[in-house]
C-alpha cells in the first residue's frame, strides 16, 4: 500500500517570510510528484511538478526532491495572504501502477498579513 | 477552454436513498477520473476511465457504488443505498492520457447524508 505522508499543520507564516512544506512518500519506485493547492471549497490545483533529484523553480515556488531519502517538499517564498490554502503532496508510479495518483493528507498553511 | 463541469454542487439526502453525480470532463481528454475526498483528507481514487473503459475500479465499492461513461465523455456516478459514511466530496477529474502528469479537477459534488 503506498503512502503518502505529511504535517497536518496547521502551518503558520507571517507575510514575506519563506513557508516550507514537506512530504515523505513508502513507495521507493515512486517516479513523479506533484503539489496541488487547495482552497478552502474549492478544487485541488495542480501547482508544481517534480521527476528528478534536486531542486525545481517556479516563480515564488521551489520543488525539491530527494528519492534516496524520498522526501519531496515545497517552497514558498515571498509568502502572501492568498497562498493561505492546504497543500495536498502527491505522488506517481510504482507499485504496480504507473497511472495512479496518491495523495497526502495536506498540510494546511495560513499566511498571516 | 472550459473546465471540468460537475453536478450537483450540493445534495442533501437520508440513508438509504439512491444519489447520481455527472461529470463532464474537458473537451478531448480521454481519461476520467472520480475521486472521494473526506474532510482533512486527500482524494482517494474511486475509478478511472480510459475512452468508454473503466482500467481501474479496484478501490470501487462495488455492493453499492457504479459508473459509468457512455461515449467516452460524460460520466455518471451512482450510490445506491447511501450510508451515513458516504458523505463527502465527490470529484471528479480528467487528463488527455493515463500518462498525462496534470489532472484538472472538477468542482465537486458535496454529499451530505442525514
Amino acid at each position: 500500500q503506498k503512502e503518502v505522508e505529511q504535517n497536518s499543520g496547521p502551518l503558520s507564516v507571517p507575510e514575506g517570510a519563506i513557508a516550507s512544506l514537506n512530504c515523505t512518500y513508502s513507495d521507493r519506485g515512486s517516479q513523479s510528484f506533484f503539489w496541488y493547492r487547495q482552497y478552502s471549497g474549492k478544487s485541488p490545483e495542480l501547482i508544481m511538478s517534480i521527476y528528478s533529484n534536486g531542486d525545481k523553480e517556479d516563480g515564488r515556488f521551489t520543488a525539491q526532491l530527494n528519492k534516496a531519502s524520498q522526501y519531496v517538499s515545497l517552497l514558498i517564498r515571498d509568502s502572501q495572504p492568498s497562498d493561505s490554502a492546504t497543500y495536498l503532496c502527491a505522488v506517481k508510479g510504482g507499485g504496480g501502477s504507473n497511472y495512479k495518483l496518491t495523495f497526502g493528507k495536506g498540510t494546511l498553511l495560513t499566511v498571516n498579513p | 477552454e472550459a473546465g471540468v463541469v460537475q453536478s450537483p454542487r450540493y445534495k442533501i439526502i437520508e440513508k438509504k436513498q439512491p444519489v447520481a453525480f455527472w461529470c463532464n470532463p474537458i473537451s478531448g481528454h480521454n481519461t476520467l477520473y472520480w475521486y472521494l475526498q473526506n474532510l482533512g483528507q486527500g482524494p482517494e481514487l474511486l475509478i478511472r476511465y480510459e475512452n468508454e473503459e473503466a482500467v481501474d475500479d479496484s478501490q470501487l465499492p462495488k455492493d453499492r457504488f457504479s459508473a459509468e461513461r457512455l461515449k467516452g465523455v460524460d460520466s455518471t456516478l451512482k450510490i445506491q443505498p447511501a450510508e451515513l459514511g458516504d458523505s463527502a466530496v465527490y470529484l471528479c477529474a480528467s487528463s488527455y492520457h493515463s500518462g498525462a502528469d496534470t489532472q484538472y479537477f472538477g468542482p465537486g459534488t458535496r454529499l451530505t447524508v442525514l
